[in-house]
């Protein structure tokens, strides 16, 4: 089945660096864009950035822009989020999620992968 | 940013009960593809979201027929004929109209 399994969160000092990673399974992992999404403790989602199905296009919101990098291997699989300079809030779950599938009906909107989610805690 | 205000902030539901909830944008959500990405979420504590309804109105692959989505332009709404105690939890509207992709704040259902 399909399947998003987020690794790497944990606790880390203000200004030191992380690196999250997503396994992806069961669907084809080069056919799809994904996204980071996050959640502070108690708070809302926020979307965090993108990563077109061929890497050639990356786009970040702006509370982490400059600050983290997303990419993917597709030989293994696996999206990433390299967190650099990491702040008290950006003390989050991380969620890996699929683009949304296009059919005859084209792309649907609807974000219907999630991964369970990592928790990185910022603290010192 | 699109801004997504989500009312009521909780709902206080009973059982068998209809309820719904309201989201509005700051601008209207029709995509230039004449779309308009406005999606439904669930999600109950310590799990992720769960997608409900895409597009305003088009629900989710094995979601109850009990949930449904309308609106138009800025003014959306999730409507639940019948509350089922597994509908407890937070509802999320989502626009993937522009980016930065945005969340309301989400309404909290509870018995």
């Amino acid at each position: 089945q399909v399947q998003l399994v987020e690794s790497g969160g944990g606790v880390v000092q203000p200004r030191r660096s992380l690196r999250l990673s997503c396994a992806a399974s069961g669907f084809t992992f080069i056919d799809f864009a994904m996204h980071w999404f996050r959640q502070a403790p108690g708070k809302g989602l926020e979307w965090v950035a993108l990563i077109s199905y061929d890497a050639s296009n990356k786009k970040y919101g702006d509370s982490v822009k400059g600050r983290f990098s997303i990419s993917r291997d597709d030989s293994k699989n696996t999206l990433y989020l390299q967190m650099n300079s990491l702040q008290p809030d950006d003390t989050a779950v991380y969620y890996c999620v699929r683009d949304p599938e296009t059919t005859a009906l084209g792309w649907s909107g609807g974000f219907a992968i999630w991964g369970q989610g990592t928790m990185v805690i910022v603290s010192s | 940013d699109v801004v997504l205000t989500q009312t009521p902030l909780s709902s206080p539901v009973t059982l068998g009960q209809p309820a719904s909830m309201s989201c509005r944008s700051s601008q209207s959500l029709v995509h230039s593809d004449g779309n308009t990405y406005l999606s439904w979420l669930h999600q109950r504590p310590r799990q992720p979201p769960r997608l409900l309804i895409y597009k305003i109105s088009n629900r989710f692959s094995g979601v109850p027929d009990r949930f449904s989505g309308s609106g138009a332009g800025t003014d959306f709404t999730l409507r639940i004929s019948r509350v089922e105690p597994e509908d407890v939890g937070i509802y999320f509207c989502m626009q993937a109209t522009e980016f930065p992709l945005t969340f309301g704040g989400g309404t909290k259902v509870e018995i």
